[in-house]
């Protein structure tokens, strides 16, 4: 069955302390990989498109990279700030037809302590 | 004022009711999305539509209904408002290259 899984569930930083979240895929036909940020209450907000293998993407301390089977967001140098939940969506054919739709990953709860 | 608006931004109801949740979007997408999120089952598409002619179900569309009445407006129903469909409640828009925006949200209780 075509899913996709963050790990790991919740992540506990100290400030400062850079670390990475991953986003593993089983889907085939990969058309894009989006990461988002959400604060509690909040809806999602847009971070970052991937489309190919060896592909990066990096805003203020967090950058973005894929491979064939997963995504990793590395976050440098953690801020209080940067705490909330991350958020991973596949777009990928499904039967031949390549759809609109994103499928979520569950997300990793970051928190950073000062 | 916020690309993505969503009313209400909480509601109470009872079991039975029907409930009507608004989205209105400023951002010119073609493409809006009904989600809703739970709790340790993440976000779930109820329904999307690619343009106003243009419906299609989710995932889990059993128990709700959507109307696109415009370019710009995508409303959920839920016919007969059941416990279990106490969650929060997103509205998102995208354009051709799928990146979506996400609307504030409706928390939806239902007692």
């Amino acid at each position: 069955e075509d899913q996709v899984t963050q790990s790991p569930e919740a992540l506990r930083l100290q400030e400062g302390e850079s670390s990475s979240l991953n986003c593993s895929y089983t889907v085939s036909g990969l058309r894009g990989l989006f990461w988002y940020r959400q604060d509690p209450g909040k809806g999602p907000e847009f971070l970052f498109t991937l489309y190919s293998a060896g592909e990066e993407k990096e805003k203020e301390r967090l950058k973005a990279t894929l491979t064939k089977k997963e995504s990793f967001l590395h976050i440098t140098a953690p801020k209080p700030e940067d705490s909330a939940t991350y958020l991973c969506a596949v777009r990928y054919l499904a039967g031949g037809t390549s759809y609109g739709k994103l499928t979520f990953g569950q997300g990793t709860i970051l928190t950073v302590h000062p | 004022d916020a690309d993505v608006t969503q009313t209400p931004r909480n509601r109470i109801t009872k079991t039975g009711k029907r409930i009507m949740l608004e989205c209105s979007q400023t951002k010119g997408h073609d493409r809006m999305y009904w989600y809703r999120q739970d709790p340790g089952l993440g976000l779930r598409l109820i329904y999307y539509s690619f343009d106003v002619k243009d419906i299609n179900k989710g995932e889990i569309s059993d128990g709700y209904s959507v109307s696109r009445q415009a370019q710009a407006k995508f409303s959920l129903s839920l016919e007969s408002a059941i416990p279990n469909q106490t969650a929060l409640y997103f509205c998102a828009t995208s354009d051709s290259s799928y990146e979506q925006y996400f609307g504030p949200g409706t928390r939806l209780t239902v007692t």
